[in-house]
């Protein structure tokens, strides 16, 4: 199985600042046959189902503010919030599907 | 609008068995595999299995092989884990997830709709 980390556990950033979440695999999720990265963001609220941000590494999935990104390698990736708002207060999770599904253990987002 | 109802939670004793279902609708449900996933309270999630859109790929984590089975009805547009010999580490809100493709794992294989979960508490 793909081993999914996640870093930080947890971090507090004020409104309108950037917010970073990092995710790591223990294998390349990278196709060479189609040069695309099998890694998706999730957010997830309290009391909510989570919800689909990015698939492909960096694509946003419909409806997701552009404050939202992603980006990164085969084994290393990031998402971004670039200018945090309250909404945004979440447990954020990786996820890859170059093999059986996996997630990290979550980054919870709170407000300074 | 993708929906997905799930149903079937509940109190359970170890060792006894409980059925989860899935109701879809607002897609074309023959065309997309559907899985569990599961979250345990105050913890992360966790794929627990999955089912290709005909039915031809089926896998299951670890930690459920062998005591869960996973199994569609395209006709019925519903999806079913039939969960055996629970464990009190099962204890879980369980979602029903549609896959983005028809297929397991690789392209397009991320999870695109959820629905709310069922709740299911495994205790003496």
């Amino acid at each position: 199985d793909i081993v999914m980390t996640q870093s930080p556990h947890s971090l507090a950033v004020s409104l309108g600042e950037r917010a970073t979440i990092n995710c790591k695999s223990s294998q390349s999720v990278l196709s060479t046959s189609n040069n695309k990265i099998y890694l998706a963001w999730y957010q997830h609220k309290a009391g909510q189902p989570p919800r689909l941000l990015i698939y492909w590494a960096s694509v946003r999935q419909s409806g997701v503010p552009a404050r939202f990104s992603g980006s990164g390698s085969g084994t290393d990736f990031t998402l971004t919030i670039s200018s945090l708002q309250a909404e945004d207060v979440a447990v954020y999770y990786c996820q890859q599907y170059y093999s059986l599904p996996t997630f990290g253990p979550g980054t919870k987002v709170d407000i300074k | 609008e993708v929906q997905l109802m799930e149903s079937g939670g509940g109190l359970v004793q170890p060792g006894r068995s409980l059925r989860l279902s899935c109701a879809a609708s607002g897609f074309s449900f023959d065309d997309f595999a559907v899985h569990w996933v599961r979250q345990v309270p105050g913890r992360g999630l966790e794929w627990v299995s999955g089912v290709s859109w005909n039915s031809g790929s089926i896998d299951y984590a670890d930690s459920v092989k062998g005591r869960f089975t996973i199994s569609r009805d395209n006709a019925k547009k519903s999806l079913v884990l039939q969960m055996n010999s629970l464990r009190a580490e099962d204890t879980a809100l369980y979602y029903c997830v549609k896959g983005n493709s028809g297929v397991l794992t690789g392209s397009g294989a991320w999870f695109d709709s959820w629905g709310q979960g069922t709740l299911v508490t495994v205790s003496s």
